[in-house]
């Protein structure tokens, strides 16, 4: 069974912050993801990652970055945490092949920042 | 990048009932997909269709794929509470990205 896992369900953290999203994903997939999900915005791309090393800036990606040091492994970093980056976090992975675009999320970490 | 406007934002009925959602873009779809998302989890995909005028069934959900490719529906029949959730639709941009619609968030009352 495909498996996609983010490192906290639930997370609270101070303005100013350092804080780190963990995903990992179980499915030997070179692409992964990191979306936003706001109330009547839907789904956001902050960045993603075709390969290990690489990565490239979604439509969001200001205060945010992004670590892939391992193909399974695809961190999101804020590298200092504000009030308006409280929000869920989606983590995905997908298959590079042509014609292949389902995307595997993990459950999400909603993370609130005072 | 595209956008995908789905509808009605929000849907609440009672269970038995049947419920349609759409979603319309201004420009042609290459491919859509439909995702749904229950509570408390990441959105799951449901299906991908291609052709214009397409149909795909998924026991009691049926997909439509407009004629033109630039609208797709939705539909749910005799709705169970284990259909409760956000349902996306969502537009390939390129080889990697998806851009996803806003959502309709369906609740089916017991």
């Amino acid at each position: 069974d495909v498996k996609v896992t983010q490192s906290s369900r639930y997370l609270v953290k101070r303005t100013g912050e350092k804080v780190f999203l963990e995903c990992v994903q179980d499915m030997d997939h070179e692409n992964m993801f990191w979306y936003r999900q706001d109330p009547g915005l839907g789904l956001r791309l902050i960045y993603f990652s075709y390969d290990v090393k690489m990565k490239e800036k979604g439509d969001i990606p200001e205060g945010y970055s992004v670590s892939r040091e391992k193909k399974e492994r695809f961190s999101l970093i804020l590298e200092s945490a504000s009030t308006n980056q409280t929000s869920m976090y989606l983590c995905a992975s997908s298959l590079r092949a042509q014609g292949v675009y389902e995307q595997y999320f993990g459950p999400g970490t909603r993370l609130t920042v005072t | 990048t595209q956008l995908l406007e789905q509808s009605p934002q929000f849907l609440s009925i009672q269970e038995g009932e049947n419920l349609t959602v759409y979603c319309n873009s201004s420009s042609v779809f290459s491919s859509l997909q439909w995702y749904r998302q229950e509570p408390g989890e990441g959105p799951v995909l449901l299906v991908t269709v291609v052709t214009g005028g397409e149909v795909k069934k998924l026991k009691r959900l049926t997909f439509q794929f407009g004629d033109a490719r630039k609208d797709s529906s939705l539909h749910i029949t005799a709705a169970q509470p284990g259909d409760t959730g956000l349902y996306l639709c969502a537009e390939r941009s390129n080889d990697y990205k998806l851009s996803f619609g806003a959502g309709t968030t369906v609740t089916v009352r017991a």
